[in-house]
């Protein structure tokens, strides 16, 4: 069965550190895309960073990137350098080529950045 | 320009009423979803459309109902609300064709049933 899991409930750090944020995922597809999603305090969602599994360089945009580890079925998200405004709660999610487009969720890791 | 938009924004019914959550989006996408949100949860789909006149079931579709009239509007209906409704909804759009597309969502309603 399909399973996403975040077992990191909450993350404080202090601002301009770095933070590593887990995720591991369930899935028989040798095919799926691994995304990551941050949701503000005020509730907007909005898409961050994607992952192929066939794609063995890890992706990265801006100050985010991903530390994928297939063997593991682990995708983590890397921030550096955070700011205040990385504060938010990210969700991780997995879409499989079968799965007709629907993204399973991780039920989110929420990050406190500290001044 | 907000490209997916939801009204209402907050909404307050009554056990057994109707309740019906409007999105639209502006974005030209094909598949729209409709999710709800509890705490310790995170996102769970409740109903997606892959067009105008398309509806499908997701993971919890019980009690309620999805209406895509046309490719900018999709709406969650609650015929007979309950208070297990009360929830915080999110409306997203997404393309159709890559399964590497990510999803666009909008601001979310809040509902609380008495």
């Amino acid at each position: 069965a399909q399973k996403v899991t975040q077992t990191q409930t909450s993350i404080s750090v202090m601002e301009k550190t770095t933070v590593t944020m887990d995720c591991v995922y369930e899935t028989q597809d040798s095919s799926y895309f691994l995304f990551w999603y941050k949701q503000t305090a005020s509730g907007e969602i909005v898409f961050l960073i994607r992952q192929d599994s066939y794609k063995k360089e890890n992706a990265t945009v801006g100050h985010y990137s991903l530390n994928f580890q297939k063997p593991k079925s682990s995708i983590g998200l890397i921030i550096t350098a955070t700011q205040i405004e990385d504060s938010a709660v990210y969700f991780c999610a997995m879409r499989e080529g079968r799965s007709n487009y629907q993204l399973i969720w991780g039920s989110g890791t929420k990050l406190i950045i500290k001044p | 320009e907000a490209a997916v938009t939801q009204s209402p924004r907050n909404k307050v019914a009554v056990t057994g009423g109707k309740v019906t959550l409007s999105c639209n989006q502006t974005n030209n996408h094909n598949n729209m979803y409709w999710y709800r949100q509890d705490t310790g949860h995170g996102l769970r789909l409740i109903h997606y459309s892959y067009g105008a006149g398309s509806t499908e079931k997701g993971d919890i579709p019980d009690g309620y109902k999805a209406s895509r009239p046309s490719q900018e509007n999709f709406s969650l209906i609650l015929e007979l609300a309950t208070p297990s409704q009360t929830s915080v909804y999110f409306c997203a759009s997404g393309e159709q064709g890559g399964w590497d597309a990510e999803q666009f969502f909008g601001p979310g309603t809040r509902l609380t049933v008495l």
